[in-house]
């Protein structure tokens, strides 16, 4: 079974500054889909970043990047110039790719608090 | 763009009661995807269907049910409620089985269920 560990329960970053947030996983599959869900306040789920597994290059959505490293089953995400509205809980998700009926679900790790100060 | 939209946002429930709760997928999408996720919790899958029908089971109780109906929207059904049932519900929905990715799929804005 595929699981997903994020050993940061909580993180803080003054505003404008970098920060990165760890994930790793366990599979034994060679192709899935992993993500990155922010939950702010407010609860809403929004998907922040994806990526593919097969693919080697790094995903980057404007200011968030990632930093996947399969072999080493690492997919951390690095937030530029942090804003205030970037404060959040932020889950790192996993997808399988195998057929049957696991299709489709998400795994998610315990998430990581992240605070950002002014 | 449409979402995916959920009714009740909030529900209030006494011990031994039942609660159902709603979601609507958006338009054309034939999979709904639910989620519980309680009090500082990551959010885990109960049931997701595939065209009308169960296409897998995670962690979801017996003394819950859920089904998809003809126009695609889901009911999650929760009887015999207990104090740990009160959580946050969520309800995602794709276009197909792995309609949610490469790109993940948007959930709705959940269900706080507090049963007391």
């Amino acid at each position: 079974a595929q699981t997903v560990t994020q050993s940061q329960p909580e993180m803080s970053v003054q505003e404008a500054e970098t920060v990165t947030l760890s994930c790793t996983y366990d599979t034994s599959e060679s192709n899935y889909y992993l993500f990155w869900y922010k939950q702010p306040p407010s609860r809403q789920m929004i998907l922040v970043i994806r990526q593919e597994a097969y693919k080697q290059q790094n995903a980057t959505e404007n200011r968030f990047s990632v930093n996947f490293q399969k072999a080493a089953k690492s997919f951390s995400l690095k937030i530029s110039d942090s804003q205030l509205g970037d404060t959040a809980m932020y889950f790192c998700a996993f997808m399988s790719s195998m057929g049957g009926g696991s299709q489709g679900n998400l795994i998610f790790g315990k998430g990581t608090k992240l605070s950002v100060k002014p | 763009a449409a979402g995916v939209i959920q009714s009740p946002r909030h529900l209030i429930k006494e011990k031994r009661e039942t609660a159902t709760l709603k979601c609507y997928p958006i338009p054309r999408h034939d999979t709904v995807y639910w989620y519980q996720q309680g009090p500082g919790q990551d959010p885990q899958f109960l049931i997701s269907f595939y065209e009308k029908m169960q296409s897998d089971k995670g962690s979801i109780p017996d003394r819950f049910s859920a089904q998809q109906f003809s126009d695609y929207h889901s009911e999650l059904n929760m009887s015999s409620l207990e104090l740990g049932d009160s959580a946050l519900y969520f309800c995602a929905s794709s276009l197909g089985l792995m309609g949610g990715a490469p790109y993940g799929y948007t959930f709705g804005s959940g269900t706080r269920l507090t049963v007391v």
